[in-house]
Parts: C-alpha cells; sequence; structure tokens
C-alpha cells in the first residue's frame, strides 16, 4: 500500500535562508509523487510532480524536490525563503490502483521569519 | 475567473439538519473530487466522479450523498449533521489520472 510520511510537522527558517521539507513513502511500485501548497484560508495548489521521468523536479517559486529511491525520499527544498512561502506542504502519492485518488501526507507547516 | 469554485465558503448549522455545498469547475476537467480536511489539516479524499460516474467512495456514512448531474458540477449533500462532520471541505478537479489537482477555496462547516 502505498503511503507518504512528512518528518517535520513545523519547520521555522529566517527569510533569505533554505528551506527543506523533507517527506519519505511507501510504495510497491514506482510512485507518482507530488507536492502541494496551502496557503492560510485558500485551496491547494499544485507546486511540483514526480512521474519517473527526471529525478530532480523543478516546480513554481522556486522549488525543488529530488527523488530518491533508495532512501524512499522525496524533500522539497528552496535555496532562499521568502516570508510568502509561509503555509502549508503537503507531500501526496498517487494509489497505483487507478482513478487518480492521491494519498496525502500529514503536511508541515512552514513559518518564514524576518 | 474562479477555475473550481465551491458555495458556501461558510455554514454554521446545529446538529440534525441537512446542508449542501456546491461545486463547479470550468477548466473542461472530466473528473471532479470532495476532499474533507479536519482541524488537524489532514485531507482525506471522500468521493470523486468522472464524467458524472461515481469512481471513487470512501468509507464515508452514508448521510453523505455527492450527486454530479454534469462533469462541470459536483454537490454534496449531508443530512443529519453531526459535530465531528465540522471541517473544511474541498472540491478539485483534474483530467483522469493527471495527478495534477485544481482546488477550490473550501467550504468550512461548523456544527453546533
Amino acid at each position: 500500500a502505498q503511503s507518504v510520511t512528512q518528518l517535520d510537522s513545523h519547520v521555522s527558517v529566517s527569510e533569505g535562508t533554505p528551506v527543506l521539507l523533507r517527506c519519505n513513502y511507501s510504495s510497491s511500485y514506482s510512485p507518482s509523487l507530488f507536492w502541494y501548497v496551502q496557503h492560510p484560508n485558500k485551496g491547494l495548489q499544485l507546486l511540483l510532480k514526480y512521474t519517473s521521468a527526471a529525478t530532480l523536479v523543478k516546480g513554481i517559486n522556486g522549488f525543488e524536490a529530488e527523488f530518491k529511491k533508495s532512501e524512499t525520499s522525496f524533500h522539497l527544498t528552496k535555496p532562499s525563503a521568502h516570508m510568502s512561502d509561509a503555509a502549508e506542504y503537503f507531500c501526496v502519492v498517487r494509489f497505483s490502483g487507478g482513478y487518480n485518488k492521491l494519498i496525502f501526507g500529514a503536511g508541515t507547516r512552514l513559518a518564514v521569519h524576518p | 475567473d474562479t477555475a473550481v469554485s465551491q458555495t458556501p465558503k461558510y455554514l454554521v448549522t446545529q446538529m440534525g439538519n441537512d446542508k449542501s455545498i456546491k461545486c463547479e469547475q470550468n477548466l473542461g476537467h472530466d473528473t471532479m473530487y470532495w476532499y474533507k480536511q479536519d482541524s488537524k489539516k489532514f485531507l482525506k479524499i471522500m468521493f470523486s466522479y468522472n464524467n458524472k460516474e461515481l469512481i471513487i467512495n470512501e468509507t464515508v456514512p452514508n448521510r453523505f450523498s455527492p450527486k454530479s448531474p454534469d462533469k462541470a458540477h459536483l454537490n454534496l449533500h449531508i443530512n443529519s449533521l453531526e459535530l465531528g462532520d465540522s471541517a473544511v471541505y474541498f472540491c478539485a478537479s483534474s483530467q483522469r489520472n493527471t495527478g495534477e489537482l485544481f482546488f477550490g477555496e473550501g467550504s468550512r462547516l461548523t456544527v453546533l
């Protein structure tokens, strides 16, 4: 069965410093993995996706993630945090049984301080 | 134009009442979803429709009944509301099997 574990419920960084949000996945098959972002009182927006092409995936707003099969990880990074990056981030795996069923991690709240 | 719009944005109601949330998408997608987000921000799929056909029906009380009159609309009706139904309900749409979902801004339901 597929699942994702987000290793940190809260991450706090200073503006201009790097961001690292950690995600480990469990999947019997080659997974499709995604990161979604949710700003306060908003819906979710896709940041980036991995679907077995390049292992380093670039997304919107300067975010990227690297798929590491040996470590079963899909960590999200950004070189320099901006105040507007403060949000909830969800690591997501697509269920291999079809029908586009997405399984969400518990979320990581990113706080960015001046 | 809002791509996925849901109404109302807020509902406050008493236990035992019935309420509906409506969702519309103008992206031309063939698949729509309802997700429930609890107070700890945990998101879980409830239902999915593809071209008006129910394709995902998670373990949800039968007090919840989705309806899709056409592929651009997906409504959620909830009977006999309970305290535990308090949550934010998100509608989303996608082309089938892309994994890229477009979400509405959510409908916050509070049951008193």
